[in-house]
């Protein structure tokens, strides 16, 4: 069975750092695109970024360039987000998707998580 | 960034019926065009990619269809598991972009 699990998320101050875990088991994990996504009360469900199944292309929302970095590392079968410069507005429930093809772009998506919630308040 | 709209934004219906929900692009995104359904307090499931194809295990009440900017949904024959939250969203470039949801519950 496809399964996704998140982990991390947490209660952080305002211009600090946390780093989400996406753990994938059921697939090859280096043979797809891998995405995050979040979701706020206000804002509904946002984009933020995508990672190519070789690692080598990466894609994010204008709202987090700069400060959010995906990543993953196939020996784990896990996907990472690394959020530095926290703001308020970052607070969501950050979901992964595998995306149904290699490089992400063009690319739906077909299993999620079940999600991590990060609150950012001092 | 491409805008997602969907219609209606809340929608009443009773067990049995058959509903449709509209999602209108702001420029034209061919069929990279995707449905989710969220029950309360749960994730996002995938229903439908390139506008009108099921994904694995969904149920074929629920078809899709559409190209360009107009795109629908339609969930046949209403069960009490199918009352959630639909939403569309556009993978034809980045930024992705998801419409607002439509909110479908028992009338």
């Amino acid at each position: 069975e496809v399964q996704l699990l998140e982990s991390g998320g947490g209660l952080v101050q305002p211009g600090g750092s946390l780093r989400l875990s996406c753990a994938a088991s059921g697939f090859t994990f280096s043979g797809y695109a891998m995405t995050w996504v979040r979701q706020t009360p206000g804002k509904g469900l946002e984009w933020v970024s995508t990672l190519s199944g070789s690692g080598s292309s990466t894609y994010y929302a204008d709202s987090v360039k700069g400060r959010f970095t995906i990543s993953r590392v196939t020996s784990k079968n896990t996907l990472y987000l690394q959020m530095n410069s926290l703001r308020s507005e970052d607070t969501a429930v950050y979901y992964c998707a595998k995306n149904r093809g290699y490089d992400g772009k063009r690319d739906a998506f077909d299993i999620w998580g079940q999600g991590t919630m990060v609150t950012v308040s001092s | 960034d491409i805008q997602m709209t969907q219609s209606p934004s809340s929608l009443s219906a009773s067990v049995g019926d058959r509903v449709t929900i509209t999602c209108r692009a702001s420029q034209d995104i061919s069929n990279y065009l995707a449905w989710f359904q969220q029950r309360p307090g749960k994730a996002p499931k995938s229903l439908i990619y390139a506008a009108s194809s099921l994904q694995s295990g969904v149920p074929s009440k629920f078809s899709g269809s559409g190209s360009g900017t107009d795109f629908t949904l339609t969930i046949s024959s209403l069960q009490p598991e199918d009352f959630a939250t639909y939403y569309c969203q556009q993978y034809n470039s980045f930024p992705y972009t998801f419409g607002q949801g439509t909110k479908l519950d028992i009338k």
